[in-house]
C-alpha cells in the first residue's frame, strides 16, 4: 500500500531557528513529491519535486528530494512566527493506466514558532 | 477566477440528512479533485474529474457519497444519510490538467451532529 510518513509530527522552535522537516514515502511508480503549507484550511503550494538532488528554493524555504532513499526534506531558515502552520508532504503516483494526479498525503508536521 | 472557492465554508447538519458541498475551480482548469481531511490527518483522496467525467472515484468511502461536474467547471459533492463519522473538512483542488500542480480551496468544514 502506498504511504507517506512525515516527521516530526509537531515541532516548537523560537524565531530565528532553522528547522528541517522530513518526509519519507513508499509508493509504486513515483511521479512527483509536493510540499504544501496549511495555516487554516486551504493547503497552499510550496514546491513540486521530481528529480533527485536538485534543490528548490523560495526565500527562506528550500527542499530537496532523494529518490534512491525515498525521502525529501523541507528546510526553513531564520523562522518567523508567520511560519507557524502544518506542513504537508504529498506524493503523486501512477495508478492504473497512468497517473490521474491524485495525491497521497502524510499526516503533516505542525510547526509552532515562538517569538 | 482568482482561486478555488468552496461553499459553504461551514455546514452543520443532523445525522441522516443530505448535504451538498460546492466547488468552483480556477477558471480554465480541467482537472478537479475532492479530498477529505479528518482532524490530525492529511487530506485523503475521494474523487477526480477530468472535464465532466469522474475519471477516478476509487477514494469514495461508500455509496452514500457521490459527486458531479455536469458542465466541466463547478462540482458538487453530495452525501446522503450523513453519519457522525462524515464530519471532516472537505477540500477541493483544481489543476490546469492532471499531473499539474493542484491548487486548493479553503474547504468546507462539515459537522454531523
Amino acid at each position: 500500500e502506498d504511504k507517506v510518513v512525515q516527521s516530526p509530527l509537531s515541532l516548537v522552535v523560537h524565531e530565528g531557528d532553522t528547522v528541517t522537516l522530513n518526509c519519507s514515502y513508499e509508493v509504486t511508480n513515483f511521479r512527483s513529491l509536493l510540499w504544501y503549507k496549511q495555516e487554516k484550511k486551504a493547503p497552499t503550494f510550496l514546491f513540486m519535486l521530481t528529480s533527485s538532488g536538485i534543490e528548490k528554493k523560495s526565500g527562506r524555504l528550500s527542499s530537496i528530494l532523494d529518490k534512491k532513499e525515498l525521502f525529501s526534506i523541507l528546510n526553513i531558515t531564520a523562522t518567523q512566527t508567520g511560519d507557524s502552520a502544518i506542513y504537508l508532504c504529498a506524493v503523486e503516483a501512477s495508478g492504473y493506466g497512468g497517473s490521474q494526479g491524485n495525491l497521497i498525503f502524510g499526516k503533516g508536521t505542525k510547526l509552532s514558532v515562538k517569538p | 477566477g482568482a482561486g478555488v472557492s468552496q461553499t459553504p465554508s461551514n455546514k452543520v447538519t443532523e445525522k441522516g440528512k443530505y448535504v451538498e458541498l460546492r466547488c468552483d475551480p480556477i477558471s480554465g482548469h480541467t482537472a478537479l479533485y475532492w479530498y477529505r481531511q479528518s482532524l490530525g490527518q492529511g487530506p485523503e483522496f475521494l474523487i477526480y474529474f477530468q472535464g465532466t467525467g469522474a475519471a477516478d472515484d476509487s477514494g469514495l468511502p461508500n455509496d452514500r457519497f457521490f459527486a458531479v461536474r455536469p458542465e466541466g467547471s463547478v462540482s458538487t459533492l453530495k452525501i446522503q444519510r450523513t453519519e457522525r463519522g462524515d464530519s471532516a473538512v472537505y477540500l477541493c483542488a483544481s489543476a490546469s490538467r492532471s499531473q499539474e500542480t493542484q491548487y486548493f480551496g479553503p474547504g468546507t468544514r462539515l459537522l454531523v451532529l
